[in-house]
């Protein structure tokens, strides 16, 4: 089966830096992503990883371990913005004639001053 | 690029009505998809389009659910019969093939609430 383990909620405090993790469990694997919503809005993209390592974007980066099924999302220099949704989700790829994403539970990020 | 955008943003309906929703894609993007999230979830995928074809459909599409995409732009997703189960937000995303990673673009989604 499929499934994508996030830890249901984290609390940090302003300009500490967090890290979110994720397993998965998926048939096949093309890329891990990363998506921050905000309540009520869309999900918006951060951040993708297709091989292991890291990758950076400003404030955020993203990690990635094909052969543990595991990566992260590290957010640096919190900010109350920061405080939302995030999920990880996984492109399966059968050759390119499914194209969906799988998205894991998410992890609720609280942000205090 | 106006972004993926979604009509109606809120619906209200008894249980019973049929309700259709319409989501138009970023204009260059060819591929499309519906999900379905409710709260305290992650989105769950209903179905994606390349262009004007359905290509899959998620078992969590029931028969009471149909999309379209009739000439490749705008999409709907008709659900008919409502049931107080199918209350959840429902997004449209649209991506570009060869697009690094997949990206998907999200609409800001319609809440259906079935009463």
């Amino acid at each position: 089966g499929q499934s994508l383990e996030q830890p249901s909620e984290v609390t940090a405090v302003e300009g500490a830096i967090v890290q979110i993790n994720c397993t998965y469990q998926t048939s096949g694997f093309y890329g891990l992503s990363w998506y921050q919503q905000h309540d009520g809005g869309a999900p918006t993209f951060l951040s993708y990883n297709a091989l292991d390592g890291l990758e950076e974007t400003g404030r955020f980066s993203s990690f990635l371990s094909r052969s543990d099924s595991y990566g992260y999302l590290l957010l640096q220099e919190l900010q109350m913005k920061d405080s939302a949704s995030y999920f990880c989700a996984v492109r399966e790829d059968y050759g390119g004639a499914t194209n969906k994403l799988i998205f894991g539970t998410g992890t609720l990020l609280a942000v205090q001053p | 690029d106006t972004g993926v955008s979604q009509d109606p943003r809120h619906k209200i309906t008894k249980r019973g009505q049929n309700v259709t929703f319409r989501c138009d894609p970023i204009s260059e993007h060819n591929r499309l998809y519906w999900y379905r999230q409710t709260l305290g979830q992650g989105p769950e995928f209903l179905t994606y389009f390349q262009n004007e074809a359905q290509l899959e459909k998620s078992r969590l599409l029931s028969d009471r659910f149909s999309a379209e995409r009739p000439k490749g732009s705008f999409s709907t997703l008709e659900i008919q019969r409502t049931e107080q189960g199918d209350s959840a937000m429902y997004l449209c995303a649209s991506s570009f093939q060869g697009a690094q990673g997949n990206t998907i673009y999200f609409g800001e989604g319609s809440w259906l609430t079935v009463v």
